[in-house]
């Protein structure tokens, strides 16, 4: 069945430098893939998203690049703030109409000042 | 306009009691998704509903747990006989439509603890 694979952590940076939250998947078909974020004491948002091979999803200085050849679809930021600082979800919805979601464990990010 | 509501915010239960949690999805949204998050687990997907039907169920981890939805808008989340393992965030989200592509959004969640 599908499935993806996240970078465990917790990951610590110290502001300003350069984040990669490594995310991989199993799937069948040309799933959609999706970064979703939880900030500290709210809800699950959406980052960013991608859907389709070799497209580029981008928001709030994040970035990720959908792979299929690597399966991969990994989080990018040239500098982080400590407003970053928060639980990070790399996800999948497979080609089905349902849209449901296949979660990976998330990545916990700590950016200190 | 108004989000995704959740009710209640977080319930306290004794083992062995019955519990439901309650979705109000954004106006006009088709599609409603529960999810639980669980520290053991992760974010797991729980059932599907398109309208008042729910194509996929596929999630629900016993009989013990079931959903519905009326008028195609609010959805209960009931769970039955509750055990300890049921504790755990449980997420409600809609979205416009279904499809693989549209975007998800979530409620703030329902804490639920079984003492």
């Amino acid at each position: 069945g599908n499935s993806v694979t996240q970078m465990e952590g917790p990951v610590t940076l110290s502001e300003e430098a350069f984040l990669t939250i490594n995310c991989t998947y199993t799937a069948t078909g040309y799933p959609s893939l999706f970064w979703y974020v939880q900030y500290p004491g709210e809800g699950l948002q959406l980052l960013l998203k991608a859907t389709k091979a070799d497209d580029k999803g981008s928001n709030k200085g994040f970035e990720a690049t959908y792979r299929k050849e690597t399966t991969s679809f990994h989080l990018e930021k040239g500098s982080v703030q400590v407003s970053d600082s928060a639980v990070y979800f790399c996800a999948l919805s497979g080609s089905s109409n349902t849209g449901k979601l296949i979660f990976g464990q998330g990545t916990t990010l700590q950016v200190k000042p | 306009g108004a989000g995704v509501s959740q009710s209640p915010s977080n319930k306290v239960t004794e083992k062995g009691k019955d519990v439901e949690l309650r979705c109000d999805p954004i106006s006009g949204h088709t599609a409603l998704y529960w999810y639980r998050q669980s520290l053991g687990q992760g974010l797991e997907f729980l059932i599907y509903f398109q309208g008042n039907s729910a194509p996929d169920k596929s999630g629900l981890p016993s009989d013990r747990f079931s959903a519905e939805r009326t008028g195609g808008s609010v959805s209960t989340l009931t769970i039955q006989r509750t055990q300890q393992e049921d504790s755990a965030v449980y997420l409600c989200a809609s979205r416009p439509r279904a499809g693989a592509s549209y975007e998800q959004y979530f409620g703030p969640g329902t804490r639920l603890t079984v003492t």
